[in-house]
């Protein structure tokens, strides 16, 4: 079965900094993909970034960023010039590439604040 | 707004009571997908319908029950309640054409009492 962890239960940060949010995840696939949730005090679950395993170059959505590390199982999420509306928790999350049936597997969350 | 919408958005209830939750997916989308957040449990999948038909299944009691109708719409049947039932349920959608990105609805949160 598969399992993502997110060791960093809660990080703080000064606005304008960046700020990196780890993820590592336990696979014997070798096509999945990795996506980056955030749920801010409203408790919408947004979807922020989007990996595809098979493609080497790391996905980047304006401010935030990716380091996707295939043979580490690392998936790293960057976020640049940080802005008070990024305080959220932050979900790291590994689904499997099957057609036709598709779960996404979440880790245990971290909780980001930006602080003014 | 990610366009799934999900009613009620607050339900409290009673231990042993039978609650519905109904989730209509984005416009096009024909999957649909039931997860629970809970505090000691995190966020975990549920169960997935595709166009009306169960797809994959994951931590659901068998207490709980789904299913998709004809107009794609969703709904969530969670029957002899338990206080550890309370929990934010959500409901996400995705595009037909392998897309692999879910959209999540605003959820339904669950007081057992």
């Amino acid at each position: 079965a598969q399992t993502v962890t997110q060791s960093q239960p809660e990080m703080s940060v000064q606005e304008a900094e960046t700020v990196t949010l780890s993820c590592t995840y336990d696979t014997s696939e070798s096509n999945y993909y990795l996506f980056w949730y955030k749920q801010p005090p409203s408790r919408q679950m947004i979807l922020v970034i989007r990996q595809e395993a098979y493609k080497q170059q790391n996905a980047t959505e304006n401010r935030f960023s990716v380091n996707f590390q295939k043979a580490a199982k690392s998936f790293s999420l960057k976020i640049s010039d940080s802005q008070l509306g990024d305080t959220a928790m932050y979900f790291c999350a590994f689904m499997k590439h099957i057609q036709g049936a598709q779960k996404l597997v979440f880790g245990q969350g971290t909780r980001l604040t930006i602080n003014p | 707004d990610s366009g799934v919408t999900q009613t009620p958005k607050h339900l409290i209830t009673a231990t042993g009571q039978r609650v519905t939750l109904r989730c209509s997916p984005r416009s096009g989308d024909l999957s649909v997908y039931w997860y629970q957040q809970s505090l000691d449990q995190g966020l975990q999948f549920l169960i997935h319908y595709y166009n009306g038909e169960e797809r994959a299944k994951g931590n659901i009691l068998e207490r709980f029950s789904a299913q998709q109708f004809p107009d794609l719409h969703s709904e969530l049947n969670l029957s002899s309640l338990e206080l550890g039932d309370s929990a934010l349920y959500f409901c996400a959608s995705s595009p037909p054409w392998g897309a692999s990105e879910q959209y999540f609805g605003p959820g339904t949160r669950l007081t057992v009492t």
